[in-house]
């Protein structure tokens, strides 16, 4: 497609659910972040694909977390018992090379 | 590893008046630098982006940056602010090798217009 495409655009689960949210990068983008943004806060690194290397997974809160990014393109990332402070919008952005990250409209999670 | 300082977290100034947000960054060589803008209940757009040559860079929507080396900074500067200005600012850094870059982005500012 022509963007980072994420899906769904909203997700509200029940506490203790476990969730994936999907990221189709821009093609050929050799590189996929994840990132989470709380009610009015800043980004939050949560994870790195940079081609067929190890993710970067340093930024991932706790080991309910996890992240697959299968055959190079599309990405999910799981979280699993989801908790209330869970709740934020998760974005994805793709980059290739040396060129600007471009980023999704996001993934609203609720969870109650 | 690189890293990126947005010293401030909120930043309130009149329509009319001229804008400044300030961003530091942390590596070892010349990064890649970047500033997005994020408006209520939108993406992040480029508003931005420095390679190399020419240390100061326009933008999209009057927004200009400048990168000095000495200062390790890349603050971004609008000369006179618009209510549609309103949002929240991220600056980012991309480091690393060719096909290995990563972009580092700070915690970012939000901007207030006062009418």
């Amino acid at each position: 497609g022509a963007g980072v495409s994420q899906s769904p655009s909203n997700k509200v689960t029940e506490k203790g659910k476990d969730v994936e949210l999907r990221c189709d990068p821009i093609s050929g983008h050799t590189a996929l972040y994840w990132y989470r943004q709380s009610l009015g806060q800043g980004l939050e690194f949560l994870i790195y694909f940079q081609g067929n290397s190890a993710p970067d997974k340093s930024g991932l809160p706790s080991d309910r977390f996890s992240a697959e990014r299968t055959g190079g393109s599309v990405s999910t990332l799981t979280i699993q018992r989801t908790q209330q402070e869970d709740s934020a919008v998760y974005l994805c952005a793709s980059q290739w090379d040396n060129t600007e990250a471009f980023f999704g409209q996001g993934t609203r999670l609720t969870v109650v | 590893a690189q890293s990126v300082t947005q010293p401030d977290i909120h930043i309130t100034v009149s329509e009319g008046a001229s804008l400044e947000l300030r961003c530091n960054y942390s590596y070892g060589a010349t990064p890649y630098l970047f500033w997005y803008v994020q408006s209520p209940g939108q993406g992040l757009q480029l508003l931005l982006k420095y390679f190399s040559g020419d240390t100061l860079v326009q933008g999209i929507k009057g927004f200009e940056a400048e990168f000095k080396r000495s200062q390790s900074s890349f603050n971004l500067r609008k000369p006179s602010v618009h209510w549609s200005d309103a949002a929240e600012y991220f600056c980012a850094v991309g480091a690393g090798t060719s096909g290995t870059y990563k972009y580092i982005f700070g915690t970012g500012t939000r901007l207030k217009v006062l009418a």
